[in-house]
């Protein structure tokens, strides 16, 4: 069946420095790229998004790319801040029907 | 964005009852609705996907006959837990899907399911 992949499962940076994040995905019919913000206790909110006829997308200090050829797709935070602190999900959507990753729980150290 | 809203946010109930969540399109009409559940520290794990007016489809390895999805209307989803246990304690969430070109989910609020 679909699968989503998700590395590291945990990240750990300094204040300032970038967060890379990558994510593999198995079905092909996949054309949805969203990834979501999850804090403590609250439902996930979608940060950043990119579709499959798009190699690159930036929004300040997020940037999401796609090489759907290689089925991997990537979140890089720049500058990160001490809020950044979350669980980072990535996921894929065909049909609307959207698997997620397992999660990537990223730690900012002031 | 598009709104759902989910309702319950939090409930506790007692182990053999049951409990039902509902989960509303507040400003489009959803065809397709899912639900998710999520264990402390994992994913978000689909457990069925909800079509208005037919049956739902479930996931592999997820009960039908303890998980009843209703998705009567196109603005309505209810999951209902049947003869809750402990195991069944954990974060449910649901997505509605907007047809068209984009094609993203919004979610719930998610509701915290504890059985004691």
């Amino acid at each position: 069946g679909e699968n989503v992949e998700q590395h590291p499962s945990t990240l750990s940076v300094q204040e300032g420095d970038s967060a890379v994040i990558k994510c593999t995905y198995s079905d092909s019919a996949s054309n949805y790229f969203p990834w979501y913000k999850q804090e403590l206790g609250k439902r996930p909110q979608l940060i950043i998004d990119i579709r499959s006829n798009v190699g690159e997308k930036k929004d300040q200090r997020i940037a999401v790319t796609l090489n759907k050829t290689a089925k991997h797709f990537s979140l890089h935070i720049t500058e990160t801040q001490p809020e950044d602190s979350a669980v980072y999900f990535c996921a894929a959507t065909g049909g609307f029907k959207t698997i997620f990753g397992a999660g990537t729980r990223l730690f900012v150290k002031a | 964005g598009a709104v759902v809203s989910q309702h319950p946010s939090r409930v506790i109930c007692k182990s053999g009852t049951s409990v039902k969540i509902e989960c509303r399109s507040l400003d489009f009409q959803a065809t397709t609705m899912f639900w998710y559940r999520q264990f402390p520290k994992q994913s978000l794990m689909l457990m069925a996907t909800s079509n208005e007016g037919s049956k739902a489809t479930y996931e592999q390895g997820v009960e039908k006959d303890k998980f009843l999805i209703n998705h009567a209307s196109l603005t309505l989803s209810t999951l209902t837990v049947t003869s809750a246990h402990p195991e069944d304690s954990s974060f449910y969430i649901c997505s509605a899907g907007a047809w068209g070109e984009d094609t993203e989910a919004f979610f719930g609020q998610g509701t915290r399911l504890t059985v004691v």
